[in-house]
């Protein structure tokens, strides 16, 4: 257990849903980072927030959008999802805000299935 | 922009021979280097890191050496066990990156009694 929790580990939904994947970062851990992984697109990351505040966006579509809530769990949030959006998507935490040079914990990740 | 290539999968080993994965890598300055290990199944691990130039970063028998002059950190381990099976991804963090990674696209190693 990496204490990093993600919930749920699998996800399968239509066309044109949407869905709210969840991540608790471990105890103490100020920095989310969300990161999806595809067989084409290989591991990308999508967008980082440290302690509430959304800090660096990557390659996230505009139909996706995450939050920070106080707690420091994060949720990110699919819309509109299409048969590509299928992948795993990754959490990962660390005490920073410059996360000691990329050396941060993953969670076990949530599967998504679109069909 | 920031960029990591490693080579290309599956690698197929036999138990205790000597494993490399090449990796080179694209970034303006002196990023941080990392290799991660994905397991079946699993999220991905830190498996060891180096932050300048010359470092060399080890853990668990695995071992990458940051060389600027071929931009690469290339992972080797002497003897490999079937418990190494996994995917293994190069990664950088770039300077003003503020820790974020980029990925190569992972090799696949599989290794057989």
């Amino acid at each position: 257990d990496s204490g990093v929790t993600q919930t749920p580990k699998h996800l399968i939904t239509a066309t044109g849903q949407r869905v709210t994947l969840r991540c608790s970062p471990r105890s103490g851990d100020l920095s989310v980072y969300w990161y999806q992984q595809s067989l084409d697109q290989g591991l990308q990351f999508l967008i980082h927030y440290y302690n509430g505040e959304e800090r660096a966006k990557g390659n996230i579509l505009e139909r996706f959008s995450a939050q920070q809530f106080p707690d420091l769990h994060s949720e990110l949030n699919l819309s509109s999802l299409e048969l590509g959006d299928s992948a795993l998507y990754f959490c990962a935490s660390s005490p920073q805000l410059m996360t000691g040079a990329g050396s941060y914990t993953f969670g076990s990740g949530t599967r998504l299935t679109v069909v | 922009g920031d960029s990591v290539t490693q080579m290309e999968g599956p690698v197929t080993l036999s138990e205790e021979a000597f494993l490399t994965i090449n990796c080179t890598y694209t970034a303006t300055g002196y990023p941080s280097l990392f290799w991660y290990v994905q397991y079946p199944g699993e999220g991905l691990q830190l498996l060891l890191k180096a932050t300048k130039a010359d470092d060399k970063g080890s853990n668990k028998g695995f071992e990458a050496t940051y060389r600027k002059e071929t931009t690469s950190f290339h992972l080797e381990k002497g003897s490999v066990q079937v418990s190494d099976s996994a995917v293994y991804f190069c990664a950088l963090s770039g300077v003003d990156s503020w820790g974020k990674l980029q990925f190569g696209a992972g090799t696949q190693v599989v290794v057989t009694p």
